[in-house]
């Protein structure tokens, strides 16, 4: 299977603690996304890579989220000093910068955090 | 800013039956996408069907089908045939054309009765 993957699928943490995760995207896929979903809402956009490129962030983002893409490949997303509202699963998509088919987004499993 | 709305937290159907899910947006553009996400209790997320805003026709994928209506800005989702495998919570998301994030709905959890 060569779809996106993320790791961990789970992280547990204490408030204060920083944690990083990790996405694959599909191979060929050049856009990279970071999403944030809570229980019983829709996802929330982050952030969007186009090869190693950040080219938009969210206001959600705040200075103690930083996400990087090094060689435009796998993308890690790094939490500062983490709090009890950063609990949620976040959610890593990949798409092809491409018009036919329209540019769709495919979702890893997503990594959900939990700060205690 | 563009928003996505579905209206109907719940909704339930019998297997076999078919079933309709709501979503209204709001946008001033004229060439968008908008998809149907699904997401199983397993929580990954799975396209179901998209619609580019410039075809009139509604898009359908086997069971699946839309109603798109541009001027009401309205994209509904039928479930044909329903299935116990079709239990899930049911994103709308809408995507601008030149843009790169999608915006999703609150959700629709649809049961599958035996």
């Amino acid at each position: 299977d060569t779809g996106v993957s993320q790791d961990p699928r789970h992280k547990i943490t204490k408030r204060g603690q920083n944690v990083t995760f990790r996405c694959d995207p599909i191979s060929e896929h050049n856009r990279l996304y970071w999403y944030r979903q809570t229980l019983g809402q829709g996802p929330e956009f982050l952030t969007y890579f186009q090869n190693e490129a950040q080219l938009e962030k969210s206001r959600l983002l705040s200075d103690r989220f930083s996400a990087e893409r090094p060689k435009g490949s796998f993308s890690t997303l790094e939490i500062q000093r983490t709090e009890q509202g950063d609990s949620a699963m976040y959610l890593c998509a990949s798409s092809q910068n491409s018009r036919a088919p329209p540019d769709t987004q495919y979702f890893g499993p997503g990594t959900r955090l939990t700060v205690l | 800013a563009q928003t996505v709305t579905q209206s109907q937290p719940e909704m339930s159907v019998q297997e076999a039956e078919t079933v309709t899910l709501s979503c209204t947006y709001d946008t001033s553009e004229s060439d968008y996408y908008l998809f149907w996400y699904k997401q199983p209790p397993s929580r990954q997320m799975i396209l179901v069907i998209r619609q580019e805003a410039y075809k009139q026709q509604n898009a359908t994928e086997n069971r699946f089908s839309v109603n798109f209506q541009k001027a009401a800005k309205s994209f509904s989702l039928k479930i044909s045939d329903s299935q116990l495998g079709d239990a899930a919570m049911y994103f709308c998301a809408y995507k601008e054309t030149s843009g790169s994030r999608l915006t999703f709905g609150e959700g629709t959890q649809l049961t599958v009765n035996p």
